[in-house]
C-alpha cells in the first residue's frame, strides 16, 4: 500500500492520559500535514512539517499538542493530559511540497476520550 | 488570507436527479482548487482539482466542477447521481505561490434517496 498510513486507526484514552498519532507518508512526500475533524465543524489544519522541522503550527492549541517529523520515521502527534473536548478524527495529509501539489489523505486517527 | 465557504450543510435528492454543491472562495493570490469526498469513517478522497487551463474538470465518476474566477466559485455537479454517491463533500482551496496549506469548507452532506 503506498498511500499515506496512519495508526492507531482507533484509540481510546482515559482523561489525563497520553495519546500518540503516527503517521507515514506516502513514497516520495516529504510534507506532511495534521488536520483535525469535529462533527458539524469539518477539517480544521492543525500544524504543517516537513522532516525535521515545523513549517506552521499556527492551528495548533498553545497547551497538551506537539508535532514532529524526525528524519527517519513518521510524523508523530502527542496529545498530553488529553481532555473529553480532544475526542475527535485526526486526517494526516502528504505531498511532494510544491505549490500546486494536491495533498492526501490518510484514513485517519479516531480518538476517544473517556 | 484564504476561506472557502460551502453554503449548503446538507443537500438531499433522489437517485438519478441531478444535483449542485455549491463552493465560494476567497483569496488574495491567484488560487488552485480541489473537491475531495469523505465516506463514512473513511479519509478524504481527491475527486477532482483545477490547477490552470481549462475552467471545466471533471472527475472518472461523473462529477464535474467549473472554475468561474469572476463568481470566486467552484461549485461541483453531477447531472444524475447515485445511492453510492452518498458522502460527504469538502471544497478546498490553496494560494498559488503562497502558503502550500490547502484551507477547507466545512463541508456538504449529500444524501441520495431511492
Amino acid at each position: 500500500n503506498a498511500g499515506v498510513m496512519q495508526n492507531p486507526r482507533h484509540l481510546v484514552r482515559r482523561r489525563g492520559q497520553e495519546a500518540r498519532l503516527r503517521c507515514s507518508p506516502m513514497k516520495g512526500h516529504s510534507h506532511v500535514y495534521w488536520y483535525r475533524q469535529l462533527p458539524e465543524e469539518g477539517l480544521k489544519f492543525m500544524v504543517y512539517l516537513q522532516k525535521e522541522n515545523i513549517i506552521d503550527e499556527s492551528g495548533m492549541p498553545k497547551e497538551r499538542f506537539s508535532a514532529e517529523f524526525p528524519k527517519e520515521g513518521p510524523s508523530i502527534l502527542r496529545i498530553q493530559q488529553v481532555v473529553r473536548g480532544d475526542s475527535a478524527a485526526y486526517f494526516c495529509a502528504s505531498s511532494p511540497g510544491l505549490s500546486g501539489d494536491t495533498i492526501y489523505f490518510g484514513e485517519g486517527s479516531w480518538l476517544t476520550v473517556v | 488570507a484564504q476561506s472557502v465557504t460551502q453554503l449548503d450543510s446538507q443537500v438531499p435528492v433522489f437517485e438519478e436527479a441531478p444535483v449542485e454543491l455549491r463552493c465560494n472562495y476567497s483569496s488574495s493570490v491567484s488560487v488552485y482548487l480541489f473537491w475531495y469526498v469523505q465516506y463514512p469513517n473513511q479519509g478524504l478522497q481527491l475527486l477532482l482539482k483545477y490547477l490552470s487551463g481549462s475552467t471545466l474538470v471533471e472527475s472518472i465518476n461523473g462529477f464535474e466542477a467549473e472554475f468561474n474566477k469572476s463568481q470566486t466559485s467552484f461549485h461541483l455537479r453531477k447531472p444524475s447521481v447515485h445511492i453510492s454517491d452518498t458522502a460527504e463533500y469538502f471544497c478546498a482551496v490553496k494560494g498559488e505561490g503562497g502558503s502550500y496549506i490547502p484551507t477547507f469548507g466545512r463541508g456538504t452532506s449529500l444524501i441520495v434517496h431511492p
